[in-house]
């Protein structure tokens, strides 16, 4: 099966230093990824999708200059969160679209609370 | 634009009941669907997806969903539920890379 790594998977940090979240495709080869945040008790909010190589794309109202996206390889993107401040504690979640497929396999995601 | 509507943001069953979980959805061209399901903080696990071919699609867990173009909907259904299938349920459109999201359906099993 598809496996989709998340580190860390919670991480504690003070108002204004920036935190930096991996997400890795374990056993498959992977595009395009894409990065959600989930507020609790909501659904999945798309943030932004990344294809390797290239920038990537953000969701209207998503600050691209603070939630800075890397998809530097087929197995790895890292989700930077720049100056956090509290409101930025959220759970984020990633996924990985397998090359050959239309299905999206997602990581555990990753707690962020920002004091 | 696509859309999904989770009829019930809380279903609650006896344990052995049926479960049935809404899902419609509006796009303006085919879709594919998906149910992903959350176990408290943990990512989404895929219970079944509908690309094309037989409307009625089987996952795991016993989970089984039907797409019905004509009523627009995707519901899940599991003939007998246990404790373990307490969890938040996710219904999904997809169409080119753009996944929507309903707003979830968290699922309460009792003995």
């Amino acid at each position: 099966g598809a496996v989709v790594s998340q580190h860390p998977s919670r991480v504690i940090c003070k108002s204004g230093t920036s935190v930096k979240i991996e997400c890795r495709s374990l056993d498959f080869q992977a595009t395009t990824m894409f990065w959600y945040r989930q507020f609790p008790k909501q659904s999945l909010m798309l943030m932004a999708t990344s294809n390797e190589g290239s920038k990537a794309t953000y969701e209207q109202g998503v600050e691209k200059d603070k939630f800075l996206i890397n998809h530097a390889s087929l197995t790895l993107s890292t989700l930077t969160v720049t100056s956090a401040h509290p409101e930025d504690s959220s759970f984020y979640i990633c996924s990985a679209r397998r090359a050959s497929t239309d299905t999206q396999y997602f990581g555990p995601g990753t707690r962020l609370t920002v004091l | 634009a696509q859309s999904v509507t989770q009829l019930g943001s809380h279903v609650s069953v006896s344990e052995g009941a049926l479960v049935l979980l809404r899902c419609n959805y509006s796009s303006s061209v085919p879709p594919y669907l998906f149910w992903y399901v959350q176990y408290p903080n943990q990512g989404l696990q895929l219970l079944l997806k509908y690309t094309t071919g037989a409307t009625l699609v089987k996952g795991i867990n016993g989970f089984e969903a039907e797409f019905k173009k004509s009523e627009t909907s995707f519901h899940l259904t599991k003939p007998s539920a246990h404790m373990s299938d307490a969890a938040e349920y996710f219904c999904a459109v997809s169409f080119n890379n753009d996944m929507r999201f309903g707003a979830g359906t968290r699922l309460t099993v009792k003995p």
